[in-house]
């Protein structure tokens, strides 16, 4: 198994920019899941999916954030427009719900 | 509200010694309780994780952590670390797999 695939794995932009990540999780599994990790809060849950469908996306900062879920094998994390502040590792994650979840390896991203 | 505390940021053992994290949390009922570990530029790998039954949970790696209902604690052991076990060490508590939260995180570097 090829695991949780995340792209890119790092992501450098400016400031104002859209930024897209991707993640698609493992065959089979029915959650998905959007952390943050920075070094000041740590990682935060911003969205989770079950059946395709968004669950809870109390974590997500703020409008600037999106994220979708068209189909089981794929979802994106959107920020539009980017700042500086928004630089991190995001991580995605799956689990066939009710076990365990499985990271992806991340996404660095810096906004400049 | 639910939420886990790492006391400690960093620590620093020597390979060969032996090595406990602590971690407790506070919660309303008896949570699902895991540990996860972090090698720099990495996602994040399950070591081991609790749902009920026997206290002492006994993971990958040689680690084990013991859940402790009375000090609402689960501290992470390992009888002697080895130089590849230096990684950033995160406990997290939930609901259920779909709920989680992290600790802060334990960095843990091992001198020869």
């Amino acid at each position: 198994d090829a695991g949780v695939i995340q792209s890119p794995r790092h992501e450098v932009t400016e400031m104002g920019q859209e930024v897209t990540l991707r993640c698609k999780p493992i065959s089979g599994h029915n959650s998905l899941f959007w952390y943050r990790q920075t070094m000041m809060r740590g990682l935060e849950l911003l969205i989770y999916f079950n059946n395709n469908v968004p669950i809870d996306d109390s974590g997500m900062p703020e409008d600037r954030f999106s994220a979708k879920m068209p189909n089981a094998s794929f979802s994106t994390l959107k920020i539009q427009p980017s700042e500086p502040r928004d630089s991190a590792v995001y991580f995605c994650a799956s689990s066939l719900s009710g076990t365990l979840q499985y990271f992806g390896p991340g996404t660095r991203l810096l906004v400049l | 509200a639910q939420s886990v505390t790492q006391p400690d940021i960093h620590i620093t053992v020597s390979e060969g010694a032996s090595l406990e994290l602590r971690c407790n949390y506070s919660y309303g009922a008896t949570p699902y309780l895991f540990w996860y570990v972090q090698s720099p530029g990495q996602g994040l790998q399950l070591l081991l994780k609790y749902f009920s039954g026997d206290t002492l949970v006994q993971g990958i790696k040689g680690f084990e952590a013991e859940f402790k209902r009375s000090q609402s604690s689960f501290n992470l052991r390992k009888p002697s670390v080895h130089w590849s076990d230096a990684a950033e060490y995160f406990c997290a508590v939930g609901y259920n797999n779909n709920d989680m939260r992290f600790g802060a995180g334990t960095r843990l570097t091992v001198k020869p």
